[in-house]
């Protein structure tokens, strides 16, 4: 059974430019969340996807945008990218659905750097 | 509106030592409460995930108990080793199954 894989590592990008960044959720899991963690802070909760459907949304612009394929990995998308969008981009997935009782598994997170 | 407080916020122990870390949140009405570990620029390994039924997980050297009606949790590490150095996070969860996250106890265990 293999866990959260997410891609790139790392990113280095400019202002303005767009970002896709990706999730392979652990098997068998059906969703997927995607949280930002700036430096210092606690991750927050940008959206979570349940069976290809956007199942919550957290106070993010609509330039966060998201997706969920069949095989229930996700993409982050981010466009016009802003200084503070710098941070640690972390998913998680979990079996149990939109109420989600069970335990979520992270990724290792992707490190997005804005110039 | 869900809001998360961890104290201390960081917290340095010699080796050998027990120790609690604290957690409370405003909305007792959660379905559950996690507690991860972060290693420094890593993602979230879960610890311990309690049930709003449960009042406490036991994993090895971890216990954390929750008491949903007062809107604490706390997270007890018996015998500290400087492996257990790194932050750790607690996150009530919702009906919706967003994670809350308080702002984390970086903890520095040394030998």
């Amino acid at each position: 059974e293999t866990g959260v894989t997410q891609s790139p590592t790392h990113l280095i990008k400019t202002r303005g430019q767009q970002v896709t960044l990706r999730c392979s959720s652990q098997s068998g899991h059906n969703t997927v969340s995607w949280y930002q963690q700036a430096l210092g802070q606690g991750p927050q909760f940008i959206f979570q996807y349940y069976r290809e459907e956007e199942n919550g949304r957290g106070n993010f612009p609509p330039r966060f945008s998201g997706l969920q394929f069949p095989n229930y990995s996700s993409e982050l998308n981010v466009n016009a990218l802003e200084l503070d969008d710098s941070a640690l981009y972390l998913c998680a997935s979990s079996a149990a659905g939109v109420r989600s009782t069970d335990t979520q598994y992270f990724g290792p997170g992707t490190r997005l750097t804005v110039l | 509106k869900q809001e998360v407080t961890q104290i201390p916020a960081a917290l340095s122990v010699p080796e050998g030592e027990n120790l609690v870390l604290n957690c409370s949140f405003t909305d007792s009405a959660i379905y559950n409460l996690q507690w991860f570990r972060q290693d420094p620029g890593k993602g979230l390994t879960s610890l311990l995930l309690i049930q709003s039924s449960q009042r406490e997980q036991t994993s090895g050297r971890l216990n954390a108990s929750l008491d949903k009606s007062s809107g604490r949790s706390t997270l007890y590490i018996a015998a500290s080793q400087p492996g257990d150095s790194a932050t750790y996070l607690c996150a009530p969860g919702g009906n919706t199954g967003k994670l809350i996250f308080g702002q984390g106890t970086t903890l520095q265990v040394k030998p």
